[in-house]
């Protein structure tokens, strides 16, 4: 498989809930991001990670926790989530974390109820 | 502050039309600049991205975009519209240097092609 996947494609998830969204990119990259993308606003980066090491927590709620054990790997844990929280979760991924072209996974839609 | 403007929502041209999508931003350092279009659902791809040099640069399905520092704009061209660019569009500006990877957003531009 290449380019960068992301599982599962759709969640629901009560607000007492906790779940993880997975990314994974077969790329070769050493940079990856979390952004959120609700309707009709722009996309709101979450975390940047490079080479395993967290660059950037774009002022997260900590309901969200992101885990990168490697390179390739990159994981957003859910827990006690509010119904705002419902958007679509886009993982990217880069060679590096300057100028590189970022490389965007499908996404998971997720719904908190 | 930064900011990425896509004063377009949305937008609908007939098939074989050309296309104009703008896209202003603002931001205190040298950007680098992107086009990415997202599909229904799914992500975003990349067209094209400016980081230095000639300003008009090509991108893929034949789109094209044009960097004009002095209007602060990057807007994306096709000369003929197909039904299947029907999507929606992001602008997106970033730092040169940067240390964060970080991108802003445009809202985005969405396009219907009618037949």
């Amino acid at each position: 498989e290449t380019g960068v996947t992301q599982t599962p494609r759709h969640l629901v998830m009560g607000m007492t809930n906790k779940k993880s969204l997975k990314c994974e990119q077969h790329l070769g990259h050493n940079a990856m991001y979390w952004y959120k993308q609700s309707a009709k606003k722009p996309l709101e980066l979450m975390f940047v990670y490079n080479f395993k090491e967290q660059t950037e927590n774009n002022s997260v709620p900590s309901r969200f926790s992101p885990e990168c054990p490697n390179s390739s790997h990159l994981f957003l844990h859910l827990h006690t989530l509010q119904p705002e929280d419902s958007a679509l979760y886009l993982c990217a991924s880069s060679q590096g974390q300057d100028t590189d072209t970022q490389y965007f996974g499908p996404g998971t839609r997720l719904t908190v109820l | 502050a930064q900011s990425v403007t896509q004063p377009d929502i949305h937008i609908t041209v007939s098939e074989g039309a050309s296309l104009e999508l703008r896209c202003n931003y603002s931001y205190g350092a040298t950007p680098y600049l992107f086009w990415y279009v997202q599909s229904p659902g799914q992500g975003l791809q990349l067209l094209l991205k400016y980081f230095s040099g000639d300003t008009l640069v090509q991108g893929i399905k034949g789109f094209e975009a044009e960097f004009k520092r002095s209007q602060s704009s990057f807007n994306l061209r096709k000369p003929s519209v197909h039904w299947s660019d029907a999507a929606e569009y992001f602008c997106a500006v970033g730092a040169i240097p940067s240390n964060t990877g970080k991108l802003i957003f445009g809202q985005g531009t969405t396009l219907q092609v009618k037949p």
